[in-house]
């Protein structure tokens, strides 16, 4: 079957760092995708990983190891407006296309 | 770049009632979404629709809801009749061809009394 799992709310402080994990199972995996929600709007895109490693992109940064089912989004110098969720989406390769899998999402709270 | 349009924002309507919301993607996206978001949970796929074809609609109740695309285009959904479980917010997602990032509209809000 497919499972995604993230933590459902986590804290931090402004300026600090902060990793958010996701742990997932599908059959035909083909990416994992990280998207920022903040509350009453659409989710918007932040980062997209294929192969195993770390994608940097500004604050963000997305890690994938595909052999643990595992990825993370790190956050650096936290920032208000960060306070969002964060879903984790898998894709799924599945009868001949790509459908998303979407986590519950991890909802961040930074205070000052 | 516009980016998707959907309407109306929130509806309200009591059980039983029909209802149709209304999408109108990116200009030149080909596939096009429509997800359920449940509050406190993450998106759903309903229907994924390749130009005016479906590809997927595995995980949509055709008892009651349906879905369309003429023209390759906009899509409207339509819940008929409508539950007390179809509260949620209703995402409209289209995708380019040359990239794998979907990209969201503000959704519709609906709540079912």
């Amino acid at each position: 079957g497919q499972n995604i799992d993230q933590p459902t709310e986590m804290t931090a402080t402004e300026g600090a760092i902060v990793q958010i994990n996701c742990t997932y199972q599908t059959s035909g995996f083909n990416g994992l995708f990280w998207y920022q929600q903040h509350a009453g709007e659409a989710p918007t895109f932040l980062s997209y990983n294929v192969l195993d490693g770390l994608e940097e992109k500004g604050r963000f940064s997305s890690f994938l190891s595909r052999s643990k089912g595992y990825s993370y989004l790190l956050l650096k110098e936290l920032q208000m407006k960060d306070s969002a969720s964060y879903l984790c989406a898998v894709r799924d390769y599945d009868r001949g296309y790509n459908k998303l899998i979407f986590g519950a999402g991890t909802r961040l709270a930074v205070h000052p | 770049e516009a980016g998707v349009a959907q309407s109306p924002r929130y509806k309200i309507i009591e059980k039983r009632q029909s209802v149709a919301f209304w999408c109108n993607p990116i200009s030149g996206h080909a596939t096009l979404y429509w997800y359920q978001q449940i509050l406190g949970q993450g998106p759903k796929l309903l229907i994924q629709f390749q130009n005016n074809g479906v590809v997927d609609d595995s995980q949509l109740p055709k008892d009651r809801f349906s879905a369309e695309r003429l023209k390759g285009v906009d899509s409207t959904l339509k819940i008929q009749p409508a539950k007390l479980e179809d509260s949620a917010v209703y995402l409209c997602a289209s995708e380019p061809e040359t990239t794998d990032t979907q990209y969201f509209g503000p959704g519709t809000r609906l709540t079912v009394l």
